[in-house]
């Protein structure tokens, strides 16, 4: 199995901040390499699929980057609404697998 | 849109059975793998089963191998869990999800979410 290893597991940071997120991949996954943004009590949201590619309706100020085993979130200006915890997810084979999630608080 | 929701959750005592049900709506059902994956309360997100587009592929994680079993009836849009010999360790919001391709072949992204039900397995 393929196992992510995501870090930090938090962060405390102001608004307007830069916040980056790694995840790394056991074994090489392409760019097979989802992110995900999950508020309390809610489901998980789509922010980036295939590594780079930002979903409709996510703020630009969300990016990601990274191909084979290492990869990177970033928040270029953190904003209110983005204190919350991250999820990445590799596709590339089954079983499916998450890492252990970054939560982002609020210093 | 794409509409995803969940029932069947509930209290069940170690070792009973359960089955949890999805039902989707706002897209093609029977043109897309779908998903199982849990979180535990305060824990990460778990992924659990898939299974292809037209039900002839599954995939488990190897903590539920054996006990859980995914289906699906895409006659009624809906997906199902089926969760067997239940433990303490299995309580969980389970959150149905759809992937964005057929779910036949490895290579998948999960793109919705439903809302969850949670399972609590408690004596």
């Amino acid at each position: 199995d393929i196992q992510m290893t995501q870090s930090p597991s938090s962060v405390s940071a102001s608004v307007g901040d830069r916040v980056t997120i790694t995840c790394r991949a056991s074994q090489g996954i392409y760019s097979w390499l989802a992110w995900y943004q999950q508020k309390p009590g809610k489901a998980p949201e789509l922010l980036i699929s295939a590594a780079s590619k930002l979903q409709s309706g996510v703020p630009s100020r969300f990016s990601g980057s990274g191909s084979g085993t290492d990869f990177t979130l970033t928040i270029s200006s953190l904003q209110p609404e983005d204190f919350a915890t991250y999820y990445c997810q590799q596709g590339h084979s089954f079983p499916v697998t998450f890492g252990g999630g970054t939560k982002v608080e609020i210093k | 849109q794409v509409q995803l929701v969940e029932s069947g959750g509930g209290v069940v005592q170690p070792g009973r059975s359960l089955r949890v049900s999805c039902a989707g709506s706002g897209f093609t059902f029977s043109s897309f793998g779908m998903h199982w994956v849990r979180q535990a309360p305060g824990k990460g997100l778990e992924w659990v089963a898939i299974i292809s587009y037209d039900g002839s592929n599954e995939y488990y994680a190897d903590s539920v191998k054996g006990r859980f079993t995914i289906s699906r009836d895409n006659s009624k849009n809906t997906l199902y869990l089926q969760v067997n010999s239940l433990r303490a360790e299995d309580t969980a919001v389970y959150f149905c999800a759809k992937d964005r391709y057929s779910g036949a072949a490895a290579g998948s992204l999960i793109d919705y979410w439903g809302q969850g039900t949670l399972v609590t397995v408690s004596s």
